[in-house]
């Protein structure tokens, strides 16, 4: 069973759509969680972090359920500029680095 | 403010022939460092980390190594390049502490020819 899957996707909306993503990961001792967008043949870069209790950031909301070992993401009101692939994150343990699904790619269309 | 610069940005090189690929982290100290590999359509792979000077830990067996002479400094390596290493090399930082985020480079485009 892989680490940190992902539904590949893509995902095709149109602007002003509502997208969810969904992520399951493999370790019940993970310890952080995290999602970050990569642009085509670009870095990834941090979008947010995800915490218990569940946290929100302008259009984007991201769930932790430990006991199903599942992060989520939620885009609102989708906008071109949301076109990217969303890399689902886990760390395990302290020192440890960070574990990176494959990534669900997101095309917003107008 | 923290930078991270990774050089060069995109490199070609014949397939037999060495590498050496650099990552400076400027803004703060005794980072993790890290490199990832990511192929053509596929996730990011872990290479290696380093929690300290000297001290390089790997993920995968491989013909690349790595270095980190300075606290703020990593280095990739090959002595001699195969087909199979072309990808999009990332090197990251991340703090010490429980929920800190690592931060990317903005990556190296090698192709080996």
């Amino acid at each position: 069973r892989k680490e940190v899957e992902q539904d590949p996707g893509p995902f095709n909306v149109p602007e002003g759509a509502t997208v969810a993503f969904n992520c399951t990961y493999s370790n019940s001792a993970s310890q952080s969680f995290f999602w970050y967008r990569q642009d085509c043949r670009k870095e990834p870069k941090l979008l947010m972090s995800v915490y218990s209790s569940g946290n929100e950031d302008g259009r984007f909301t991201a769930q932790l359920n430990r006991a199903s070992q599942y992060i989520s993401l939620l885009i609102r009101d989708s906008k071109l500029s949301d076109s990217a692939t969303y890399l689902c994150v886990v760390r395990y343990q302290a020192g440890t680095a960070l574990i990176f699904g494959k990534g669900t790619t997101l095309s917003v269309s107008s | 403010s923290q930078t991270i610069h990774q050089w060069p940005a995109t490199l070609v090189q014949p397939v037999g022939s060495p590498l050496s690929l650099e990552c400076t982290v400027e803004g703060t100290s005794n980072p993790n460092l890290y490199w990832y590999r990511q192929a053509a359509g596929r996730g990011l792979q872990l290479l290696f980390y380093s929690v300290g000077i000297g001290q390089i830990s790997s993920e995968v067996p491989q013909n690349l190594s790595a270095s980190r002479p300075q606290d703020r400094q990593f280095i990739l390596s090959s002595k001699k390049l195969l087909l199979s290493d072309s990808g999009f090399y990332l090197c990251a930082w991340r703090r010490t502490g429980d929920n800190q985020p690592q931060h990317f480079g903005d990556g190296t485009r090698l192709s080996i020819l």
